[in-house]
């Protein structure tokens, strides 16, 4: 079954320290691997994707077919970070995405 | 560019009535999602229209839902009779391209609260 987890509910970091936000997800094809983030008062808006392998915003995500994994990793946070990040999974080439359950990420002075 | 817009923002009904949710997509947009955040759950896909048509709504709960897009600009999603846990937060969301390159832009959402 298709699935994205991701296992922290919320996550308390202090400014300028690293943050990683763990996902993890079960497809038996390739899928395609996002990062949505909800600021407050704000809409859900697409972070990054594994295919275009940049970075934004200084956040990065690397896919990891072996470890079914696509971590989202910044080195140094800040307090302008602090949102509801999804992790979602496309398994066609287009369409419907399977979202996690988001990791709420409050970064503090 | 005016982004994905819903209307209205909040909606509280009592159960067993009926509540009819719109969205409408970025202009020039096929492809139109639903979406909806049941309190404490993850966001879980509804449906989704490529113009006038239902390409896949495999996700739509039961029958006393319906979504339509009739000549395929906005959409309306109904709910009726309206039971309690249909509470929660409803997304629309719309895309342009097909394949690898589409992005897809969410409105802000319409909070159902079913008393």
């Amino acid at each position: 079954a298709q699935r994205v987890t991701q296992p922290e509910k919320l996550l308390s970091v202090f400014k300028g320290a690293p943050v990683e936000l763990k996902c993890n997800y079960s497809y038996s094809g390739s899928p395609e691997l996002f990062w949505y983030v909800q600021y407050s008062r704000q809409r859900l808006q697409l972070l990054l994707r594994h295919i275009s392998r940049e970075s934004i915003k200084g956040f990065t995500a690397d896919l990891n077919k072996g470890e079914t994994s696509f971590h989202l990793k910044k080195p140094f946070a800040q307090e302008e970070d602090s949102a509801m990040y999804y992790c979602a999974l496309r398994g066609d080439s287009w369409g419907k995405l399977q979202f996690g359950a988001g990791t709420q990420v409050v970064v503090t002075p | 560019e005016a982004g994905v817009t819903q209307f209205p923002s909040h909606s509280v009904i009592e159960k067993g009535q009926t509540v009819t949710l719109r969205c409408d997509p970025i202009s020039g947009h096929d492809n139109l999602y639903w979406y909806r955040r049941v309190m404490g759950k993850e966001i879980k896909f509804l449906l989704h229209f490529v113009k006038e048509s239902k390409q896949d709504e495999s996700g739509m709960p039961n029958n006393r839902f319906l979504a339509e897009r009739t000549g395929g600009t906005y959409s309306t999603l109904k709910v009726q009779p309206a039971e309690l846990e249909d509470s929660g937060v409803y997304f629309c969301a719309s895309s342009q391209q097909r394949g690898f390159q589409e992005t897809q832009y969410f409105g802000p959402g319409t909070r159902l609260l079913v008393l």
